[in-house]
């Protein structure tokens, strides 16, 4: 199946500054990705739809403003939370589907996930 | 409401048992249905999609029920290798290939030898 990577894996960081999350999709193109967070023993929630070369779409209750999200290129999506707070210490997760594929093009490929703790 | 409901067990099985997962989902428009599989501290990786037919893949057979809003995923045999947690997902935009998906809290299994 395709690959999806993200960078960096695990963070630590000081309450007030911003962290950004890469995710690359290392063998297809991805017009579309997805941000995913999740908490212990939580499911996944979306958070947004990343959207190559446009603006991305949040789910309701998600603040745009507090998660920014780049999407510059057919293989790279990025997720920066900003001015992060230990509330938001989670798993931030990334998805991508092969729409060229015929046989997986239904199929979300996750990256690794990033667990951020701020400390 | 959550869009995606499921038992989140756990369930623990001896190694040859039948165990069956259930699922229900809160939006009718909902499209297209899945099973995930995540093991512990992993991404989640696709089991199964769901077919309105009812499909099966080897050791494992998933049903829907668009009437009821119920999906269900039953394990026969269970391997000790089966042992994580079960996602039921859903696509909720009808007629959209925009592939937005919304998972339940996930169903942990242990199959023990």
């Amino acid at each position: 199946g395709a690959v999806v990577s993200q960078h960096p894996s695990w963070v630590i960081c000081k309450s007030g500054t911003s962290v950004k999350i890469e995710c690359r999709s290392l063998d297809f193109q991805a017009t579309t990705m997805f941000w995913y967070r999740q908490f212990p023993k939580q499911s996944l929630m979306l958070m947004a739809t990343s959207n190559e070369g446009s603006k991305a779409t949040y789910e309701q209750g998600v603040e745009k403003d507090k998660f920014l999200i780049n999407h510059a290129s057919l293989t790279l999506s990025t997720l920066t939370v900003t001015s992060a707070h230990p509330e938001d210490s989670s798993f931030y997760i990334c998805s991508a589907r092969d729409e060229t594929s015929k046989w997986s093009y239904n199929e979300q490929f996750f990256g690794p996930g990033t667990r951020l703790t701020v400390l | 409401r959550k869009e995606v409901e499921q038992d989140p067990g756990p369930f623990n099985v001896p190694e040859g048992a039948t165990v069956a997962f259930n699922c229900t989902y809160s939006n009718s428009a909902s499209q297209s249905f899945f099973w995930y599989r995540q093991d512990c501290r992993k991404e989640p990786k696709l089991l199964m999609s769901v077919y309105s037919s009812g499909n099966e893949d080897g050791r494992f057979t998933a049903q829907l029920n668009r009437a009821s809003q119920y999906i269900s995923l039953l394990i026969r045999d269970s391997k000790l290798s089966d042992s994580a947690t079960y996602l039921c997902v859903v696509n909720p935009d009808r007629g959209s290939t925009l592939g937005r998906l919304y998972f339940g809290r996930g169903t942990q299994l242990t199959v023990w030898p």
